[in-house]
């Protein structure tokens, strides 16, 4: 049974400030890796992926994949309100398109 | 990426009827996703539908209460059949576009009384 796991918040974070949001993943097989954004009441919506060790930048966000600790993060820099939201962690193997979610961290943003 | 709408939006059922969710891709793609969002719990994977076969059904999720059909590569349909409270979520079809990286359509959100 994979098992991705993340710490469910709330984890609340000044204005301006890095967010810092933390994955882990049970199956060494896992190849790709991703963080969603899901507003209350909306679905989730793809902000990042990653598919080899260490970082990818993109505008405010950086992904860091670890696959020898089995570990995926999510930075934010320069938090805004609008980042207020939970965001979710999803791993599949390669080759194979079904999706395993966590339980994905509730984040607020205070002004 | 595809643009994925669902119908209904929402809906308020009673126990015991069956509701047919159904998704419209605006592009042909070959697997269709089901999944379901409890309230205040993560995604969880009901079925992959493929065009021409039958869904394949995660665990815990079985044809007779999920019935999914995939009449071509661009529609498919979810039916929640003999409802009860613990139905009431979101349900969500989703499509993986050209890599493995997977889109979400606008959710069904239904509420069994």
């Amino acid at each position: 049974q994979k098992e991705v796991e993340q710490n469910s918040g709330p984890l609340s974070v000044p204005e301006g400030a890095i967010a810092s949001l933390n994955c882990t993943y049970s199956d060494r097989g896992s190849q790709s890796f991703f963080w969603y954004r899901q507003y209350s009441g909306k679905s989730p919506e793809l902000i990042m992926s990653i598919y080899s060790n260490g970082d990818k930048e993109d505008g405010r966000f950086t992904a860091q994949l670890n696959k020898a600790s089995q570990y995926v993060s999510l930075l934010i820099r320069d938090s805004q309100p609008s980042d207020s939201a939970t965001y979710l962690c999803a791993v599949n193997d390669f080759g194979n398109e079904k999706l395993t979610f966590g339980t994905g961290t509730r984040l607020t943003i205070i002004p | 990426s595809a643009v994925i709408s669902q119908k209904p939006s929402r809906d308020i059922c009673q126990r015991g009827t069956s509701l047919t969710i159904q998704c419209q891709v605006d592009s042909q793609v070959t697997m269709m996703f089901w999944y379901r969002q409890q309230p205040g719990q993560s995604l969880t994977l009901i079925a992959t539908a493929n065009q021409g076969s039958e869904a394949t059904y995660e665990s815990g999720f079985v044809i007779d209460k999920f019935p999914i059909s995939r009449p071509n590569l661009t529609f498919s349909t979810l039916t929640v059949s003999n409802m009860s409270p613990e139905d009431s979520s979101i349900y969500l079809c989703s499509v993986p576009p050209e890599g493995d990286t997977q889109y979400f359509g606008p959710g069904t959100r239904l509420t069994v009384l």
